[in-house]
């Protein structure tokens, strides 16, 4: 089935750094999406890309999804506190609704 | 964006008993799915949830196992049968909303199982 390989596992990092994470895929997607998901909580869409090429901000997170359609990435910029959590990726191929998830992302950030 | 509640928030049971987690949205909407979470993992679609009739089961999973039911546009319900320590994970709602463009997907607050 389809798969997707997401990665740095975890990062731990400098409040004010800037992070970078990716997902790539053997698969062709149409949409790609950046979900956030907090200690006991649901994840919550973040990002949400539809084109090949498109390059998508929201406040200081930027995602773009990779004119392969097999890949995407997600920058946080000056990160903070707040940003510590879990980032998924997911993406959704031509059959249908489903989502297929990345393992993850795991970021914290040190004051 | 939808909002999405799901009862019980956690719980704990024992081997061998069945819990219905309920999930309810305050809008319709065309697409329902139940995920689950093991600890430390990723997510993995269980079945989509469909109006009106059987839910369609991924790999690995089955109606005797995890039986669905979705009578209307706003609500669900997953049932995890005869349990065992290994159904021990998060599980969540998730729904598209009706009528959008776009395919997003929104996530309910999940319910913490934990089987003993």
């Amino acid at each position: 089935g389809q798969q997707l390989n997401q990665s740095p596992q975890s990062m731990f990092i400098q409040e004010g750094e800037d992070v970078s994470m990716n997902c790539t895929s053997s698969s062709i997607f149409n949409t790609w999406l950046w979900y956030k998901q907090d200690p006991g909580e649901g994840p919550v869409l973040l990002i949400a890309l539809y084109k090949a090429g498109e390059l998508t901000s929201n406040g200081r997170l930027t995602a773009q999804f990779g004119i392969t359609r097999k890949d995407s990435f997600l920058n946080i910029s000056a990160s903070i506190p707040s940003d510590v959590g879990i980032y998924f990726c997911a993406g959704q191929g031509r059959s249908g609704n489903k989502l297929v998830f990345g393992a993850g992302t795991i970021l914290r950030v040190k004051s | 964006s939808a909002v999405i509640s799901q009862k019980p928030s956690r719980d704990i049971c024992q081997r061998g008993t069945s819990l219905t987690i309920q999930c309810q949205v305050d809008s319709q909407v065309t697409m329902m799915f139940w995920y689950r979470q093991q600890p430390g993992q990723s997510l993995t679609l269980i079945a989509t949830a469909n109006q009106g009739s059987e839910a369609t089961y991924e790999s690995g999973f089955v109606i005797d196992k995890f039986p669905i039911s979705r009578p209307n546009l706003t609500f669900s319900t997953l049932t995890v049968s005869n349990m065992s320590p290994e159904d021990s994970s998060i599980y969540l709602c998730s729904v598209e909303a009706y009528g959008s463009d776009y395919n997003e997907q929104f996530f309910g607050p999940g319910t913490r199982l934990t089987v003993l």
